[in-house]
């Protein structure tokens, strides 16, 4: 079974720019959520979606959003990027919001 | 709000030699509590979970880790580490009833050497 995906790898945007990132959950998985992972940190929830509904949102500012997919894909945008984004961002995927959370390999994004 | 904290930022061992990683956590309801591994270059993997039940649960690879409610602890624990075992260990809780948010701690660094 494939796990999840997300796609790009590695990107590197300059500041002020918009960054797309995207996710594709296990095939079943209908939540989808996504962390932020700074250097020596652990993972900072972002956002979950569930059945294409925000169920969840951290403490992060306005500039992140999401959205879920009929077929449970998700993307996160990030708009005016900041020095201080850059980080690797993980996806995840369950079958609901408590069970064991599923990792993709995580987009590494540089902000310049 | 919830928190995680692990105490040990970086473990180094031997091979053979046990290990204990601490892990509390704050939050005063029900909670589902797991340990995630990620070894250099690889995704983030489950290793355990624990739900309810047997406070004592197994995990892959030899791994265990004990639920103490009264501590608001769920410590990883094996007996005898292996030069594989070297990765980062992060402890994570969630909410049985708020449960969008995965919190993790900062995680452990663990460096077994031959």
């Amino acid at each position: 079974d494939a796990g999840v995906t997300q796609s790009p790898t590695h990107l590197i945007k300059t500041r002020g720019q918009h960054v797309t990132l995207r996710c594709s959950p296990i095939s079943g998985h209908k939540s989808v959520s996504w962390y932020q992972q700074v250097l020596g940190q652990g993972p900072q929830f972002i956002f979950q979606y569930y059945e294409k509904e925000e169920r969840g949102r951290g403490n992060f500012p306005d500039r992140f959003s999401a959205r879920q997919f009929p077929n449970y894909s998700s993307e996160l945008n990030v708009n005016a990027l900041l020095l201080g984004d850059s980080a690797l961002y993980l996806c995840a995927s369950s079958l609901q919001g408590n069970q064991p959370q599923h990792f993709g390999d995580g987009t590494r994004l540089s902000i310049l | 709000a919830q928190s995680v904290s692990q105490h040990n930022h970086h473990v180094i061992l031997s091979e053979a030699a046990s290990l204990e990683l601490g892990c509390n956590y704050s939050y005063g309801g029900t909670v589902n509590l797991f340990w995630y591994v990620q070894y250099p270059g690889q995704h983030l993997q489950l290793l355990l979970k624990y739900f309810s039940g047997d406070p004592l649960v197994k995990g892959i690879k030899g791994f265990e880790a004990e639920f103490i409610k009264s501590k608001f602890s769920f410590n990883l624990r094996k007996p005898s580490v292996q030069w594989s075992d070297t990765a980062e260990y992060f402890c994570a809780v969630i909410s049985v009833f708020n449960t969008d948010k995965l919190i993790f701690g900062t995680g452990t660094r663990l460096q077994v050497f031959p």
